[in-house]
Formats: structure tokens, sequence, C-alpha cells
């Protein structure tokens, strides 16, 4: 089985100053990562996934994650974060597995961004 | 693009009603997941389905059942309602179960209010 810790449940942060979210995963077999951003009264948009190949991720938005599987994390960085960003961020991960296919979501973590 | 489309998109109930929500995947798309996110919750999987099957289940209530329909859309299926199955409820899809590395799309959500 997989979880997802996200390490702040809430993140203050100037506007156009840089943030990364934290996120780390437990799993006993390899696993496909993902970022989902929730905007308030709004359904789940995929910001950016990790499947395999280079650790970097480039996402929608100006985001980007790094996968670190020695530290089994998948932090996520914007270098200047716009008030456009506040929302809810969910890291999540999934079984690469035939049969194990569903996403396990994290708690959530809710950006703040100050003007 | 098409996107995963969810029927009613507001729901309100009462305590020991039935409610049934729909599911429309995208073209092509053989495989349906539904979330059910409480206030201030991350997303909790319920269940899900491929080609017509049920392929995992997740924390779903006795009182609630789904399934797949010869065109692939779904419905979740939910009787006797309580005051604590409000929450907004996410269907979403993707192609193919065999290979989990493809994006799931997650549905603008039908928020339920039982009363």
């Amino acid at each position: 089985a997989q979880s997802v810790t996200q390490l702040d449940s809430q993140v203050p942060v100037f506007e156009e100053a840089p943030v990364e979210l934290r996120c780390n995963y437990s799993s006993s077999v390899s696993v496909y990562l993902f970022w989902y951003v929730q905007y308030p009264n709004q359904g789940l948009q995929l910001l950016l996934k990790y499947l395999s190949g280079s650790t970097l991720v480039k996402g929608i938005n100006g985001f980007e994650a790094e996968f670190n599987k020695s530290q089994t994390s998948f932090h996520l960085r914007k270098p200047s974060v716009h008030i456009s960003d506040t929302a809810e961020y969910f890291c999540a991960v999934r079984g690469s597995g035939n049969r194990d296919d569903k996403i396990i979501f994290g708690k959530g973590t809710r950006l703040h961004i100050l003007p | 693009a098409a996107g995963v489309i969810q029927s009613p998109r507001h729901l309100i109930k009462e305590k020991r009603e039935t409610a049934t929500l729909k599911c429309y995947p995208i073209p092509r798309h053989d495989t349906v997941y539904w979330y059910q996110q409480g206030p201030g919750q991350d997303p909790q999987f319920l269940i899900s389905f491929y080609e017509k099957m049920q392929s995992d289940k997740g924390s779903i209530p006795d009182r609630f059942s789904a399934q797949q329909f010869s065109d692939y859309h779904s419905e979740l299926n939910m009787s006797s309602l309580e005051l604590g199955d409000s929450a907004l409820y996410f269907c979403a899809s993707s192609l193919g179960a065999i290979y989990s590395g493809n994006t799931i799309y997650f549905g603008e959500g039908s928020w339920l209010t039982v009363v």
C-alpha cells in the first residue's frame, strides 16, 4: 500500500516570492507521483506527474517538482508565485503495478498568497 | 477537449433519502473512479471500474453502490443518507487500468448536501 504525507497544512507566501510545498511518500513498490491543484469550489486539476525518466518534472502554471527516490520526496516548487496561485495543492501517489491503479492523496497544503 | 462530466453539480437531500450521481468519462476512457471529499478533507477513494467490472474498492459504505454501464458511464447510488455523507463527490476517468501510468482526469465534482 502507498501513503502520502504533506508536511504543511498551510503555507503563506508573499506574492512574487518563491514557494516549496513538501511531499513525502511511502510505498513498497515503484510508484507514480502527481500534484493536483484545487481552486476554491472547483475540481481537481493535474499540475504535473512523474512516471519515469528525468527526476525534474515541469508542469503547468510555472510549477515544477523533483522526484528524490532516496528521500522518498516529491516537493513542488515555483520560483515566483502569483495571487492566482491561491489554492489547495494535493500530492498523490499511485502504484505502478497492474492492478493497483487508484490514486492516493495527501491531506493537502493550502497556499496563501499574501499581497 | 472533452472532459469528465458529472451530474448533477449540486444536490440537496434529506436524511434517509436516496441520491444518484452520474459520471460520463472522457470518450474512449474505460476506467472510472469515484472519490469522496468531505469539508476540508483530502479526496478518499471509494470504488473503481474497468471495462464495466469493479476493479478496486476503497472506503465505500455498504449503503452506497455503483456500477459502470455499457456506454462506460457510471452511477453512484447512495441510500439512507446521513448528514456525514455531505461532501464533494468526484468522478475520474482514465484509459486502461492495466497501465497505471495513464493520467487520471477528474470531473468538477458533485456537491451533495444532506439536511
